[in-house]
């Protein structure tokens, strides 16, 4: 079975520097797809960035990048030059060729002026 | 603002009861998703309808039930509520595909908080 794994419950990053968010899964797909939602304090849930398993590529949304390694089985999100809007809970989530959907357990992360 | 629009925003009932839950998809879209995120269970994924047919299924009780209508709105109906059942429902519209999987991005809209008493 398909699992998401965020081994970190919280982070806390200065304001303007760089944080990276931890994401492990497990499949035995090999065509699938990754992504990273926020969810702040309204409960929204906003899509920060995809990336396709079958690209190389990692994915880059301004200051928001990802790391990709498909052997490894990691998807870790870096956000660069923090602000304190970039405060919420960060879902990693893995979707199958099947379309079924699995979230990790999220990172909230704060951001200290 | 992702387009996704879910009534009603709260919901407050009592064990026993039924409840339906009602979200518009963005226009233009197709799948739409839905989702229960509880303290203890975290985000899962219940149910996927496209064009009106279920398409994927995921850990949905069998006391829980959705459609889709003709114009792509859909409805989850939660049956025989227990006090688990407390949780905020999640509804997400894709663009989607006819072919065997969407591998279109999802949009959340922003959710029905549901207590059961």
């Amino acid at each position: 079975a398909q699992t998401v794994t965020q081994s970190q419950p919280e982070m806390s990053v200065q304001e303007a520097e760089t944080v990276t968010l931890s994401c492990t899964y497990d499949t035995s797909e090999s065509d699938y797809y990754l992504f990273w939602y926020k969810q702040p304090p309204s409960r929204q849930m906003i899509l920060v960035i995809r990336q396709e398993a079958y690209k190389q590529q990692n994915a880059t949304e301004n200051r928001f990048s990802v790391n990709f390694q498909k052997a490894a089985k990691s998807f870790s999100l870096k956000i660069s030059d923090s602000q304190l809007g970039d405060a919420a809970m960060y879902f990693c989530a893995y979707r199958s060729p099947e379309d079924k959907i699995i979230f990790g357990k999220g990172t909230r992360l704060h951001i200290l002026p | 603002d992702s387009g996704v629009t879910q009534t009603p925003k709260h919901l407050i009932t009592a064990t026993g009861q039924r409840v339906t839950l009602r979200c518009s998809p963005r226009s233009g879209d197709l799948s739409v998703y839905w989702y229960q995120q509880s303290l203890d269970q975290g985000l899962q994924f219940l149910i996927q309808y496209y064009n009106g047919e279920e398409r994927a299924k995921g850990n949905i009780l069998e006391r829980f039930s959705a459609q889709q209508f003709p114009d792509l709105h859909s409805e989850l109906n939660l049956s025989s509520l227990e006090l688990g059942d407390s949780a905020l429902y999640f509804c997400a519209s894709s663009v989607g595909t006819s072919g065997e999987a969407s591998t279109d991005t999802q949009y959340f809209g922003p959710g029905t908080r549901l207590t059961v008493l």
